[in-house]
């Protein structure tokens, strides 16, 4: 069973230039969800999907930070436009539930550099 | 607000000890607790949920166990190996609802041979 795939792994852009992740779950898992960790950190929820619909975009700096996961399958989440302090690992999990006791299963993430 | 603490130096032990990593977690009362590992360049990866009824928990070589009096979860590691060096990190539901986790900063943990 193939894993949750990420791309790219790494990118790096100057300051105010857009960047965009994509994200392809477990095939069957509804629930996805984007993770910002930073060097020496745990993750941090930005968002979470069940199906197509964002039910916890809270920690989401709405002003730069977009996503969308239009059919309920791959998800996209873009930045635009970048800064310095949005340099860390993007991660991408998905499980097969809704409750925060079900197994997560991330991607590598990509790393992002902000120049 | 919620908080989780783990050691943020790292554990250097020694191969065939038993590594132990702890989670304290303050102003809340989980129903239960996740550990994950998480290797350099990769995604965290699911060990162990261990509820507020368990107090232990065993898979293979490792054990959890959960102190709610405490407001601790440990994590054990028995005849550790080189290749069980990695960074733990524990997680909570958090305590504000929306099915989410809060993730601990981690413990790297290093076993040499």
């Amino acid at each position: 069973e193939a894993g949750v795939v990420q791309s790219p792994r790494y990118k790096i852009i100057e300051k105010k230039q857009p960047v965009a992740f994509w994200c392809n779950p477990i095939s069957g898992h509804n629930t996805l969800y984007w993770y910002l960790q930073n060097l020496g950190q745990g993750p941090e929820l930005l968002i979470r999907y069940e199906n197509e619909e964002a039910v916890d975009d809270s920690q989401l700096p709405k002003d730069r930070f977009s996503a969308e996961r239009l059919k309920g399958v791959d998800s996209t989440l873009k930045i635009q436009p970048a800064e310095l302090g949005d340099s860390a690992v993007y991660l991408c999990a998905s499980s097969v539930g809704q409750g925060s006791y079900n197994e997560q299963f991330f991607g590598p993430g990509t790393r992002l550099t902000v120049l | 607000s919620q908080k989780i603490e783990q050691n943020s130096e790292a554990l250097n032990i020694q191969e065939g000890k038993t590594a132990t990593l702890t989670c304290n977690y303050t102003n809340y009362s989980p129903a239960y607790l996740q550990w994950y590992r998480q290797d350099p360049g990769r995604g965290p990866v699911f060990l162990l949920l261990i509820r507020e009824n368990e107090k232990e928990k065993r898979k293979e070589r490792l054990k959890v166990t959960f102190d709610t009096t405490l407001k601790q979860s440990l994590f054990h590691i028995t005849a550790s190996q080189p290749a069980d060096s990695a960074t733990y990190l524990c997680a909570l539901p958090f305590s504000g609802g929306y099915n989410k986790l809060i993730f601990g900063a981690g413990t790297r943990l290093a076993v040499h041979p």
